[in-house]
């Protein structure tokens, strides 16, 4: 069974700070996702990783891929206010491209 | 319309009622997912469709849930004697299968409460 596990599960940064969210999942899998839900609403998708090694950048926020340790990562550059949200990442679940989701990063930015 | 849409935002209801759930997709997007959303948790799958086929149920809880999708676009998730722990937001999601990127698009959710 394909687990996702992400960590921290709660991360209270400062403005301008840098941190990296960790995103572990227990099976082989072609594509991994990222998204970010603020409170009451949906997800919306950050980022498509498909390959070993892939890197993808937008902004504040990068994400990477590295397929072997079965491993993602979401770096935040120079945090700002703004970035507060919960965060997930999501690992295609096989054929029918089902998701399986970690339990999510809860981000807090202080000012 | 623009993106994935979802009646009703808001369902209260009572213990053992029926509830239909609706979901719109993206216009043209042949595959759509339900999941859901419980709190402090990410979603969980429930049943995907390609086109009018629902090609993967696996994770639905049990036989009170059901979903269709007639006519491969809109879909109803219905669930019969409702529980309390059915409680939760549900999530509708449909993507291109177009590209290999193949992204879910969500919807704004339906949040149940069964009193």
């Amino acid at each position: 069974e394909l687990k996702v596990e992400q960590n921290p599960l709660f991360l209270s940064m400062q403005e301008g700070k840098n941190y990296t969210i960790y995103c572990n999942y227990s099976t082989t899998s072609d594509r991994l996702y990222w998204y970010r839900q603020d409170p009451g609403k949906s997800l919306e998708s950050l980022f498509v990783l498909l390959s070993n090694g892939a890197v993808k950048q937008e902004g504040r926020l990068m994400a990477s891929l590295d397929t072997k340790a079965r491993l993602s990562t979401l770096h935040i550059t120079a945090a700002v206010h703004d970035l507060s949200a919960t965060y997930f990442c999501a690992v295609d679940g096989g054929a029918t491209n089902k998701l399986i989701f970690g339990t999510g990063t809860l981000l807090a930015v202080q000012p | 319309g623009a993106g994935v849409s979802q009646t009703p935002s808001n369902k209260v209801t009572e213990k053992g009622k029926y509830v239909e759930l609706r979901c719109d997709p993206i216009s043209g997007h042949t595959a759509l997912y339900w999941y859901r959303q419980s709190l402090g948790q990410g979603p969980e799958f429930l049943i995907y469709f390609q086109g009018t086929g629902a090609a993967d149920d696996s994770g639905l809880p049990n036989d009170r849930f059901f979903a269709v999708r007639p006519e491969g676009s809109v879909s109803t998730l219905k669930i019969q004697r409702t529980e309390r722990g059915d409680s939760a937001v549900y999530l509708c999601a449909s993507s291109s299968w177009t590209s290999i990127a193949d992204t879910q698009y969500f919807g704004p959710g339906t949040r149940l409460t069964v009193l």
